[in-house]
C-alpha cells in the first residue's frame, strides 16, 4: 500500500447503530497514526494520535485501535449520535517521512 | 488561546491574479504546515516550517507557490498567476515542538475560487 486509504467512502446509520471504519496505510517504517473528525464549516480536530503497535485509545464513545505490523487502524463509534456526523480523517507518517498522509476520510452520517 | 487563525475564510478571484493568505498558530507551536483540500480528496501536504525554516517542500507546490515564516511566528501562502486548478481549501494547521504524539492543530481553511 502507497497511500493512505480510508474504507468505506460514505456511511449512513441510524441513531444508535455503532460502527467502525479502517485505515490502511504503509507499514514499513511507521512513526505514527492520527484520527481527526471534521465538521461542515469547522476545522479538523484531532481525535487520536497513536504511535506503538497494539495501541488502543478512546474518548468517550469513540475508540481506536493500530496494528503497524499489518498497517491499518479502526475506529468505532459506540451508538452513533446525530452530532457525530462528520468526516472522519485518518493520517499516517510511515515509508520514510515525518509528515502525515492523509486519506479522503469517511463521511458518516447518524440519521436521527 | 484562540487557536489556529486563517485569513480570509473565503476568496474569489480572477484567473492570473496573485492571492496570499495568512495563517496564525498557536504562540507556543513552533511547526506549521500547510495543506490543500479539493472535492473528494484528503488534505495534501504543501510545505511544512520549523520556526522560520521551511524545512520540507512537496511536489505539488509549483513555482507559482511560495511560503514565508519570517519570524517563527505567522506564514503566508501566496499564488502567483492563479488558474482555476488552484480552487482548493487551504489548510493550516500547527503543532508543538514536543513530537510525534501530538495531533495538529487546525485553522477553519481558506477557500479559494478561481473564476
Amino acid at each position: 500500500i502507497l497511500n493512505v486509504e480510508q474504507s468505506p467512502q460514505s456511511l449512513h446509520v441510524q441513531e444508535g447503530d455503532s460502527t467502525n471504519f479502517t485505515c490502511s496505510f504503509p507499514s514499513s517504517n511507521f512513526y505514527a497514526l492520527h484520527w481527526y473528525r471534521w465538521e461542515t464549516a469547522k476545522s479538523p480536530e484531532a481525535l487520536f494520535v497513536m504511535t506503538l503497535n497494539g495501541d488502543e485509545k478512546k474518548k468517550g464513545r469513540i475508540s481506536a485501535t493500530l496494528n503497524t505490523k499489518e498497517g491499518y487502524s479502526y475506529l468505532y463509534i459506540k451508538g452513533s449520535q446525530p452530532e457525530d456526523s462528520a468526516t472522519y480523517l485518518c493520517a499516517s507518517s510511515s515509508g520514510g517521512s515525518y509528515i502525515p498522509t492523509f486519506g479522503r476520510g469517511t463521511s458518516l452520517i447518524v440519521h436521527p | 488561546d484562540t487557536g489556529v487563525s486563517q485569513n480570509p475564510r473565503h476568496k474569489i478571484t480572477k484567473r492570473g491574479q496573485n492571492v496570499t493568505f495568512r495563517c496564525d498558530p498557536i504562540s507556543e507551536h513552533n511547526r506549521l504546515y500547510w495543506y490543500r483540500q479539493t472535492l473528494g480528496q484528503g488534505p495534501e501536504f504543501l510545505t511544512y516550517f520549523q520556526n522560520e525554516a521551511q524545512l520540507e517542500k512537496s511536489r505539488l507546490l509549483s513555482d507559482r507557490f511560495s511560503a514565508e515564516r519570517p519570524k517563527g511566528s505567522f506564514s503566508t501562502l501566496e499564488i502567483q498567476r492563479t488558474e482555476q486548478g488552484d480552487s482548493a481549501m487551504y489548510l493550516c494547521a500547527s503543532s508543538p515542538p514536543q513530537g510525534r504524539n501530538y495531533g495538529y492543530t487546525f485553522g477553519s481553511g481558506t477557500r479559494l475560487t478561481v473564476v
